[in-house]
């Protein structure tokens, strides 16, 4: 089964930061990475998908770059409603598999 | 629009049997791969498996394998999580969301479970 490791676990950022979470996979892979934002007391919601593709409506502040066996979230300017729990999910092999999440905060 | 709908949050007991549900709206519900995802309180997410209801070919993850049955009414639009007899380290909130390819693009807006004596 593929694991995926995040890091950071946890992020405390200035508004208007650019911020960027990594996803490592223990095995490589490409265009079968998704990453989720979730916050509290919501279900998850998919901000990027096949890697780098950008669901629409999702602010373009957020991207996706990566491949093989490392990924990376980045926010280019943080704004207050991106505090959340953001994590990344495979889809190479079964099981899918999440990452163990990244907390962000606001400095 | 593309809605998933979850049945209600439940309090079983240990032991007892469970099914909780995931009706969607807005699409062809037959073909599209249909996921559940557990979060226990204060946790991450873990990917359950996915099921097909077209055929309702199923793919568990071998943590949740013979834990629980994913299983589907194409008729009513309707998949469905199931528990024969429900443990503590069941309590969890579940989501239910669409798999198109590969990626969770809607969900629903989960089913909390309690597992207590």
């Amino acid at each position: 089964a593929i694991q995926l490791t995040q890091s950071p676990s946890s992020l405390s950022a200035s508004m208007g930061d650019r911020v960027t979470i990594s996803c490592r996979a223990s095995q490589a892979f490409s265009n079968d990475l998704a990453w989720y934002q979730q916050k509290p007391g919501q279900p998850p919601k998919l901000l990027i998908y096949d890697d780098s593709s950008l669901v629409s409506g999702v602010p373009s502040r957020f991207s996706g770059s990566g491949s093989g066996t490392d990924f990376t979230l980045t926010i280019s300017s943080l704004q207050p409603e991106d505090v959340a729990t953001y994590y990344c999910q495979q889809s190479k092999n079964y099981p899918y598999s999440f990452g163990q999440g990244t907390k962000l905060e606001i400095k | 629009e593309v809605q998933l709908v979850q049945s209600g949050p439940e309090v079983k007991k240990p032991g007892e049997s469970l099914k909780i549900s995931c009706k969607g709206s807005g699409y062809s519900f037959s073909n599209y791969w249909i996921g559940w995802v557990r979060q226990m309180p204060g946790k991450g997410l873990e990917w359950m498996g996915i099921i097909y209801p077209a055929d309702s070919n199923a793919k568990y993850s071998p943590s949740f394998q013979g834990q629980v049955t994913m299983s589907v009414d194409k008729s009513m639009s309707t998949a469905y999580l199931q528990w024969s007899r429900v443990k503590a380290s069941d309590t969890a909130m579940y989501y239910c969301a669409r798999n198109p390819t590969g990626a969770f693009d809607v969900w629903g807006r989960g089913t909390m479970v309690t597992v207590s004596s």
